[in-house]
């Protein structure tokens, strides 16, 4: 079947602007998170979701980062007033089990220009 | 602070040598280890899972060790190919009741032929 999927591949803004980053998890999937890679990096926690709301938001840095899940499957991180910092791969990931391994998919690689 | 530590500097082998990669923690208790490997360009992808109370784990020519004393996983690779060369990341439940991943930096491997 199908795996996570996102879009777009990849986004270059200019800073200040508002961007929207989409992720569609494994059907069936009821636990999705948002992860925020930079170079060299390993994956670094935004958010957690099982099911329709947000089970974890510790990570996200700070209030210009949003995410919903409405529906319970497809999900949108938002970020307003982006700022050049911002700029990283994002990854979206999905479990059946929130124990257990997590599904990602390849990531939005998003410029700050 | 907590803390996860993986070699920074590549590892180099040859090919039909055994890889070995470590990652330390130190501040965690965690109730299980994960380890992904990651191409570039693409998401991560879940290789094995080791629970607390398990010392070992194998899958094919993986192998997973946990020292909750020492805190320290070794991943093994046996009779390695070129087709192994790729990042290679561990990642640490925060204990939590959830699959809220803390990923190191990874560590990249290169088997030539």
């Amino acid at each position: 079947g199908a795996g996570v999927s996102q879009t777009p591949s990849n986004k270059v803004t200019e800073k200040g602007k508002y961007v929207e980053l989409r992720c569609d998890p494994i059907s069936g999937h009821t636990a999705l998170y948002w992860y925020r890679q930079s170079l060299g990096q390993g994956p670094e926690f935004l958010i957690y979701f099982q099911g329709t709301g947000a089970a974890d938001d510790s990570g996200l840095p700070n209030d210009r980062f949003f995410a919903v899940r409405p529906e319970g499957s497809v999900s949108t991180l938002k970020i307003q007033r982006t700022e050049r910092g911002d700029s990283a791969v994002y990854l979206c990931a999905s479990s059946s089990d929130p124990s257990g391994e997590q599904f990602f998919g390849p990531g939005t690689r998003l410029t700050v220009l | 602070s907590q803390k996860i530590e993986q070699n920074s500097e590549a590892l180099n082998i040859q090919e039909g040598k055994t890889a070995t990669l470590t990652c330390n923690y130190t501040n965690y208790s965690p109730a299980y280890l994960q380890w992904y490997r990651q191409d570039p360009g693409r998401g991560p992808v879940f290789l094995l899972l080791i629970r607390e109370n398990e010392k070992e784990k194998r899958k094919e020519r993986l192998k997973v060790t946990f020292d909750t004393t020492l805190k320290q996983s070794l991943f093994h690779i046996t009779a390695s190919q070129p087709a192994d060369s790729a990042t290679y990341l561990c990642a640490l439940d925060l204990n939590s009741g959830y699959s809220t991943l803390t990923f190191g930096k990874g560590t990249m491997l290169l088997v030539s032929p």
